[in-house]
């Protein structure tokens, strides 16, 4: 039983490409996030959703957009990609924030690679 | 702002000999702190969590950590390693009042020696 689960788990495309990876968590989890993960393994969170709600957007570029059709996926569309945007994104799932409960799971990655 | 310092990028060690990971952060508010694993080309799998109670924590895969509020320490510690530890290991924190937002150290490569 995958509970976070990705897809694909490698993206390979070109400059301006749009594309999207899907994420989707099967615990019964109310908040999911997408976190992305540098070439130097740094990771830093991009978007948080809590019940289909937008409530964490730092600071990325407006070509990603995340859309969450229900509680249980949390989908990224990226436009016009650029060489930048390699990296490994991961999605994760937890309880909602304030509950003292907010563990997150992590899902494998999707491996993006723009060339 | 809240940070994370992961004072090692790199610790070698020999199989079955001790290793602490280091872990310092900074925030003005209590924080609740996580390490997570990271094998080759996987997802991160969750080691070990303070919340609140205890400071000190266990782990999967015998690894503990002790929180240390005074010098807003998380290090992480194993008694005897196994080649099978090779890794990445982050450190994390997080604020009840950020929506559940989690701020990752720059990691540490573990890696394991026979």
């Amino acid at each position: 039983d995958t509970a976070v689960s990705q897809t694909p788990k490698y993206l390979v495309t070109q400059m301006g490409n749009d594309k999207s990876i899907k994420c989707e968590q099967n615990l019964g989890h109310d908040t999911m996030y997408w976190y992305k993960q540098d070439s130097k393994k740094f990771l830093k969170i991009m978007f948080s959703y809590n019940n289909k709600e937008l409530i964490i957007n730092e600071t990325v570029p407006n070509r990603f957009s995340p859309k969450s059709p229900d509680k249980a996926h949390l989908n990224l569309h990226i436009n016009s990609l650029e060489l930048g945007d390699s990296a490994v994104y991961f999605c994760a799932s937890s309880q909602p924030p304030g509950l003292g409960l907010e563990t997150q799971y992590f899902g494998p990655g999707t491996r993006l690679l723009v060339l | 702002a809240q940070s994370v310092t992961q004072l090692d990028s790199q610790v070698p060690v020999f199989e079955e000999a001790p290793v602490e990971l280091r872990c310092n952060y900074s925030s003005s508010v209590s924080v609740y702190l996580f390490w997570y694993v990271q094998y080759p080309n996987q997802g991160l799998q969750l080691l070990l969590k303070y919340l609140s109670g205890s400071t000190l924590v266990k782990g999967i895969n015998g690894f503990e950590a002790e929180f240390n509020k005074s010098q807003t320490s998380f290090h992480l510690r194993k008694p005897s390693v196994h080649i099978s530890d090779t890794a990445e290991y982050f450190c994390a924190v997080s604020k009840n009042n950020q929506g559940g937002k989690l701020i990752f150290g720059q990691g540490t490569e573990l890696s394991v020696k026979p």
